[in-house]
């Protein structure tokens, strides 16, 4: 299996613009996350879908980021308009099970975002 | 909401030393998972407790759950420079369905 795929790796932009980071889960896994790590929050939950819907997005910072799963396959966070504070690595996870977490989450390589 | 402190912050051991890694939930603990982190990549499961006194191992890394004291130690011994990168440790969150992490332990294995 390929494994969680994510893209861009690297993405360098200006404040006020728009970024879109990509996502794709494992095949068949029906549950995805995207975390944000940074050195001084660590690693944060942003928002959890199961089967295509949102089902917790209370980490999502604010307005600016918004985030869609329109099938199985592909996800994509947004950010509009990004702002320096929004550098981070974004990473996509994805895992089986619906229910609780019992099995091991698979995260992909992470986008690594710097807004200037 | 809970939080997983892990201790120490960062650590720099010499190759062939033996190590621990600690991490202390405020909440009680349900599982607690264990992930490395290899330098600008991204995170590898190593393992998952889910029972009080529960003791895993994988190659030379040994993980053990204490649900009393909300803690899990992630024991590594005779250390190699391969060991290197960062552990961290995920428990379930409130909501039951995402893992909430520490912010993890640097190590440095140095020849």
């Amino acid at each position: 299996d390929a494994g969680v795929i994510q893209s861009p790796r690297h993405e360098v932009t200006e404040m006020g613009q728009e970024v879109t980071l990509r996502c794709k889960p494992i095949s068949g896994h029906n549950s995805l996350f995207w975390y944000r790590q940074t050195m001084m929050r660590g690693l944060e939950l942003l928002i959890y879908f199961n089967n295509n819907v949102p089902i917790d997005d209370s980490g999502m910072p604010e307005d600016r980021f918004s985030a869609k799963m329109p099938n199985a396959s592909f996800s994509t966070l947004k950010i509009q308009p990004s702002e320096p504070r929004d550098s981070a690595v974004y990473f996509c996870a994805s895992k089986t099970s619906g229910g609780a977490v019992t099995g091991e989450l698979f995260f992909g390589e992470g986008s690594r975002l710097t807004v200037l | 909401s809970q939080e997983l402190e892990q201790s120490p912050q960062s650590l720099i051991v010499q190759e062939g030393k033996n190590l621990t890694i600690n991490c202390t939930s405020s909440k009680t603990l349900y599982g607690l998972y264990w992930y490395k982190q290899k330098y600008g990549e991204g995170l590898i499961f190593l393992m998952m407790l889910q029972k009080g006194g529960e003791e895993k191992s994988h190659e030379k890394i040994t993980a053990k759950l204490d649900e009393k004291k909300q803690q899990s130690s992630l024991h590594i011994t005779a250390s190699q420079p391969s060991h290197a990168g960062i552990y961290l440790c995920g428990a379930v969150g409130g909501s039951g369905y995402a893992l909430n992490f520490g912010k993890g332990t640097s190590l440095l294995v140095t020849p």
